[in-house]
């Protein structure tokens, strides 16, 4: 199956400080999807894209479904303690089948 | 008011061993799904159930078995563990939406798995 890249796979950033991170993919798709993982959980949905070009936000998140259908972004702003986790993107490949990105993980120092 | 339950949360277990991890969902759900993640965070789909019917078998040895007595639940059976078996296993929950597609995936909070 297609493999999404995504980067960076670790950031080590202060308290307050914007974070960017993005997903791409060698295939089109039509839907992309930012999970967060916290420590001893599962993931969590944040933001779901369903539009080439839709600017989605969350809070202090907010995330981008690329023009040509294969990237995506996702951005954090004045990053706090508790966003520290693994995030994720995620594709679907068939009706029900998701793929997930290999994970960016983020650390704060307050 | 837990919405995806998995139990047991750890398992150390020795190699050769059966073992079952158990999910279960009270969002109403029609369609249930296992996840492995290994060391490395990697999250991989294993299996997906419709309505308690087989839908996803992602080349899965076949000593993993799921089963699924209702829509609320779905097990997981694993015979003769081995050390690479050794990971986080998640199960997830969604409604399947119109034209086969799905709703939002729920995850459990995940079953540690050890095997010595």
């Amino acid at each position: 199956g297609q493999q999404l890249n995504q980067s960076p796979q670790s950031m080590f950033i202060q308290e307050g400080e914007d974070v960017s991170m993005n997903c791409t993919s060698s295939s089109i798709f039509n839907t992309w999807l930012w999970y967060k993982q916290e420590p001893g959980e599962g993931p969590v949905l944040l933001i779901a894209l369903y539009k080439a070009g839709e600017l989605t936000s969350n809070g202090r998140l907010t995330a981008q479904f690329g023009i040509t259908r294969k990237d995506s972004f996702l951005n954090i702003s004045a990053s706090i303690p508790s966003d520290v986790g693994i995030y994720f993107c995620a594709e679907f490949q068939g009706a029900q089948k998701l793929v997930f990105g290999q994970g960016t993980r983020l650390t704060i120092n307050p | 008011d837990t919405a995806v339950s998995q139990t047991p949360k750890y398992l150390v277990t020795q190699m050769g061993n059966d073992k079952s991890i158990k999910c279960e969902q009270n969002l109403g759900h029609d369609t249930m799904y296992w996840y492995k993640q290994d060391s490395k965070k990697f999250l991989k789909i294993m299996f997906s159930y419709n309505n308690k019917e087989l839908i996803i078998n992602e080349t899965v040895p076949n000593r993993f078995s799921p089963k699924s007595p209702d829509k609320a639940h779905l097990n997981l059976h694993i015979n003769s563990l081995e050390l690479g078996d050794s990971a986080v296993y998640f199960c997830a929950s969604s409604h399947l939406a119109s034209g086969g597609s799905t709703d939002t995936q729920y995850f459990g909070p995940g079953t540690r798995l050890t095997v010595l």
